[in-house]
């Protein structure tokens, strides 16, 4: 089975702290995702990359960045944590195209800023 | 640009009713459609999917069949269970138009009660 896992499940930071959110994914996926999901606003991108040191910014790139050294792992950064930042951090990774075209989520990291 | 537009919730059914959850898109090129289940305090899964027009996916007893000539991809199960509670997320993906990115509706929250 694919399995996708982040760092944390529950994590606790103070305004302004710099935050690493950690994402392995085990298939050898070449794209990868980070969403933030929040009561009423659904799903929404924040980056994504499509290989290694490779990415692109989704529809709320501001205030985060990100780091893919290696294929496998695909890290969220807040550069200075702001409590708008408190929310559902979602990470995925995808195969693309044909009959196994899927994309895996992991568990999220619940990310409180205080 | 693409999208996708979910029937708004919350869905409130007794056991053993029968369910439907609308879901339309637009989009430009020929769409893959997806359905994604979260279940509490979890990630995204999976639910089923299709491809090309008129392809019908199934999975656990929900079903959807991809509609062309509405665009649409309503999801559908002839009798719930409690454990079928979760957000429900309708997606769609346009290689052409979003490359690897997953077009999500807004999801639809299903409680089912014993």
């Amino acid at each position: 089975d694919v399995k996708v896992t982040q760092s944390s499940r529950y994590l606790v930071k103070r305004t302004g702290e710099k935050v690493f959110l950690e994402c392995v994914q085990d298939m050898d996926h070449e794209n990868m995702f980070w969403y933030r999901q929040d009561p009423g606003l659904g799903l929404r991108l924040i980056y994504f990359s499509y290989d290694v040191k490779m990415k692109e910014k989704g529809d709320i790139p501001e205030g985060y960045s990100v780091s893919r050294e290696k294929k496998e792992r695909f890290s969220l950064i807040l550069e200075s944590a702001s409590t708008n930042q408190t929310s559902m951090y979602l990470c995925a990774s995808r195969v693309v195209g044909g009959a196994t075209d899927t994309q895996y989520f992991g568990p999220g990291t619940r990310l409180t800023v205080l | 640009g693409d999208s996708v537009t979910q029937m708004e919730g919350p869905v409130t059914l007794s056991e053993e009713a029968f369910l439907t959850i609308n879901c339309t898109y637009t989009a430009t090129g020929y769409p893959s459609l997806f359905w994604y289940v979260q279940y509490p305090g979890e990630g995204l899964q999976l639910l089923l999917k299709a491809t090309k027009a008129d392809d019908k996916g199934s999975n656990k007893g929900f079903e959807a069949t991809y509609r062309k000539e509405t665009t649409s991809f309503h999801l559908e199960k002839g009798s719930v269970q409690v454990s079928d509670s979760a957000v429900y997320f309708c997606a769609l993906s346009d290689w052409e138009t979003s490359g690897s990115r997953l077009t999500f509706g807004e999801g639809t929250q299903l409680t089912v009660n014993p």
